[in-house]
């Protein structure tokens, strides 16, 4: 079966320090992926999907960025982080078909 | 471009008392159509989807679905509530060409003793 796997579960960054996050699926090929943000009470808001290695759409202009280095993975990256760059992220893929994006964990991002 | 309304940003519900969560999309064709649990803290889980066919759809932990096209609406049910069911319920549609969901708002719920 598949699975998707997010890290780190939290993290704590200064203003201005750079950001990595990762995302990984297991048990299936080509996937799409997605990064999404969610603000405290707020919805999703689409970040970033790829639909396939290297391939990366950007929804929002923002200080973040998107790779995909490897055909299940997916990073989200950020040279300076903001305050406004707090929130909840979430990773998520879908098959090529017209199939249901399933989650991750999530990782929840605190900017001080 | 497609959009969901749902109206309700808060909805508090005794234990054991039915349950229905609105959701109101725009969408020119047939859409694709999903409802969404996340506990806080969590990721989202996927509770239903309504592709084509019969228009009411079951989901896992007892939830169901009815998709009225008159209406633009795919509204959650479930018929008894349990205090588990606490949590953030996303309906969402898929754009044309299925490469992007549209999430709702989100509805909280809270079940009341």
């Amino acid at each position: 079966s598949q699975t998707i796997h997010q890290w780190p579960a939290t993290l704590v960054q200064p203003v201005g320090s750079p950001l990595s996050l990762e995302c990984t699926v297991e048990g299936t090929s080509n996937p799409n992926l997605y990064w999404y943000r969610q603000a405290a009470g707020r919805g999703l808001q689409l970040l970033f999907y790829s639909v396939g290695i290297g391939q990366i759409s950007s929804e929002v202009p923002q200080n973040l960025s998107a790779s995909r280095p490897q055909d299940r993975q997916f990073i989200l990256s950020s040279k300076k982080l903001l305050l406004s760059d707090s929130g909840f992220y979430l990773c998520a893929w879908k098959g090529q078909t017209n199939q249901p994006q399933h989650f991750g964990d999530g990782t929840r991002l605190s900017i001080l | 471009a497609q959009s969901v309304t749902q109206p309700d940003i808060h909805i508090t519900v005794s234990e054991g008392a039915s349950l229905e969560l609105r959701c109101n999309y725009s969408y020119g064709a047939t859409p694709y159509l999903f409802w969404y649990v996340q506990s806080p803290g969590q990721g989202l889980q996927l509770l239903l989807k309504y592709f084509s066919g019969d228009t009411l759809v079951q989901g896992i932990k007892g939830f169901e679905a009815e998709f009225k096209r008159s209406q633009s609406s795919f509204n959650l049910r479930k018929p008894s509530v349990h205090w588990s069911d606490a949590a953030e319920y996303f309906c969402a549609v898929a754009n044309t060409g299925f490469q992007k969901l549209v999430f709702g708002t989100g509805t909280r719920l809270l079940v009341s003793p």
